[in-house]
């Protein structure tokens, strides 16, 4: 099986701060990485497959990078909207969810 | 637009079954794998299945494999999660999501999800 590891687990930062969210797979995934955004009570969305692939209609501050073991979602000026729990999700085999990285405001 | 709507969801004692329903409109349900993903209360998320689009391919996470079963009837733009000998820990919040391609892919659109809480 491949484990994710994501970090921080909490992150808390001010209004157009730059965050970074790191994701490490267990092994190599190539960049079949994605990236979910699940605000409080609702259900996930979509931003970011292919490890940098923006989804149509996210906004343009998400961004993802990385290959093989290593990602990072970055946002570049954090919003109020942004605050949520955000997840990677491999699927290079299967399917797996890193624990999630809640984002607050500072 | 794509909608997806649960249910089936409710309080069922350990050991019996559920069979969570998942009805889709607004795209083309035959040509997208679609899935189920869970997550318990307070936790993170948890893929559960897929069933690729032509319903010839199936695979379910480790936790519930040989317990549960997806299904989809492409007539009815429906699929199902039929649970058996349910546990505690199946306690979830059960989302079902469109592929983003006939099935090995990513999740690009979600239904609201249905609770399905398993207790004596």
């Amino acid at each position: 099986d491949i484990q994710m590891t994501q970090s921080p687990s909490t992150l808390s930062a001010s209004i157009g701060d730059r965050v970074t969210i790191t994701c490490r797979a267990s092994q190599s995934i190539s960049t079949w990485l994605a990236w979910y955004q699940q605000k409080p009570g609702k259900s996930p969305k979509l931003l970011i497959y292919e490890a940098s692939s923006l989804q149509s209609g996210v906004p343009s501050r998400f961004s993802g990078s990385g290959s093989g073991t290593e990602f990072t979602l970055t946002i570049s000026s954090l919003q109020p909207d942004d605050v949520a729990s955000y997840y990677c999700q491999q699927y290079n085999r299967l399917w797996t969810f890193g624990q999630g990285t809640k984002v607050e405001i500072k | 637009q794509v909608q997806l709507v649960e249910s089936g969801g409710g309080v069922v004692q350990p050991g019996r079954s559920l069979r969570l329903s998942c009805a889709a409109s607004g795209f083309s349900f035959s040509k997208y794998g679609m899935h189920w993903v869970r997550q318990a209360p307070g936790k993170g998320l948890e893929w559960v299945a897929v069933i690729y689009n032509d319903g010839n391919n199936e695979y379910y996470a480790d936790s519930v494999k040989g317990r549960f079963t997806i299904s989809r009837d492409n007539s009815k733009n429906t699929i199902h999660l039929q649970m058996n000998s349910l546990r505690a820990e199946d306690t979830a919040v059960y989302y079902c999501a469109r592929d983003r391609t006939n099935g090995g892919n990513v999740h690009d659109d979600w239904g609201q999800g249905t609770l399905v809480t398993v207790s004596s």
